[in-house]
């Protein structure tokens, strides 16, 4: 079975600052990776699909890249809207991976 | 605007069954294929399984910790999907969310999820 592996699990940054999110495949799953934002008390919601490609509404300080085993979410200048837990998730067997917690410094 | 509003979550026993459902709105349900994404207190997402639509096979996939206890199936004259748990344990304990699967999408994001419902297995 794929395991995916994020990290780090947290972190604290400032507003403004450019955040990375690492998501590590156990296998090559080509592009087949999505990114998704979670606040607080609230579903889901995509923020990027085939690892780069931004869903319609998102803000473009939102991108995504990599193929293979390893893949990155950037946020460009953090907002405070932005505090949430984000997941990856492959698609061959949807496992998604155990969450990263974004706060504000 | 497409809605999925789940019902059916509430108390119960280890062992014990429990049926959710999830009715949808707003898209061709016939057309969707549609998951169920489960989220224990606290925890991190976890996918339990899918149905494809009819023109696909409509056929069933499910996660190994919910496989042969669990079935999602769905009526398409209600336009509602259905997820029947069997043999509840208390680690199902979790809100359950019914999603779309963006099949359009080479990835097939969950583009689309109901607010959740609470699911507690407890004695």
């Amino acid at each position: 079975d794929i395991q995916m592996t994020q990290s780090p699990s947290s972190l604290s940054a400032s507003v403004g600052d450019r955040v990375t999110i690492t998501c590590r495949a156990s296998q090559s799953i080509s592009s087949y990776l999505n990114w998704y934002q979670q606040k607080s008390g609230q579903a889901p919601k995509v923020l990027i699909y085939a690892a780069s490609n931004l869903q319609s509404g998102v803000p473009s300080r939102f991108s995504g890249s990599g193929s293979g085993t390893d893949f990155t979410l950037t946020i460009r200048s953090l907002q405070p809207e932005d505090i949430a837990t984000y997941y990856c998730q492959e698609t061959h067997s949807a496992v998604f991976g155990g969450g990263t917690k974004v706060e504000i410094k | 605007e497409v809605q999925l509003v789940e019902s059916g979550g509430g108390l119960v026993k280890p062992g014990g069954s429990r049926r959710l459902s999830c009715a949808v709105s707003g898209f061709t349900f016939s057309n969707a294929w549609m998951s169920w994404v489960r989220q224990a207190p606290g925890k991190g997402l976890e996918w339990v399984g899918r149905i494809k639509s009819k023109i696909d096979g409509g056929t069933t996939d499910y996660a190994a910790p919910v496989k042969g206890r669990f079935t999602i199936s769905r009526d398409e004259s209600k336009n509602t999907l259905y997820l029947q748990m069997n043999s509840l344990k208390t680690e199902d304990t979790a809100v359950y969310y019914c999603t779309t699967e963006a099949t359009y999408r080479l990835s097939r994001p969950f583009d689309y999820w109901g607010q959740g419902t609470l699911v507690t297995v407890s004695p």
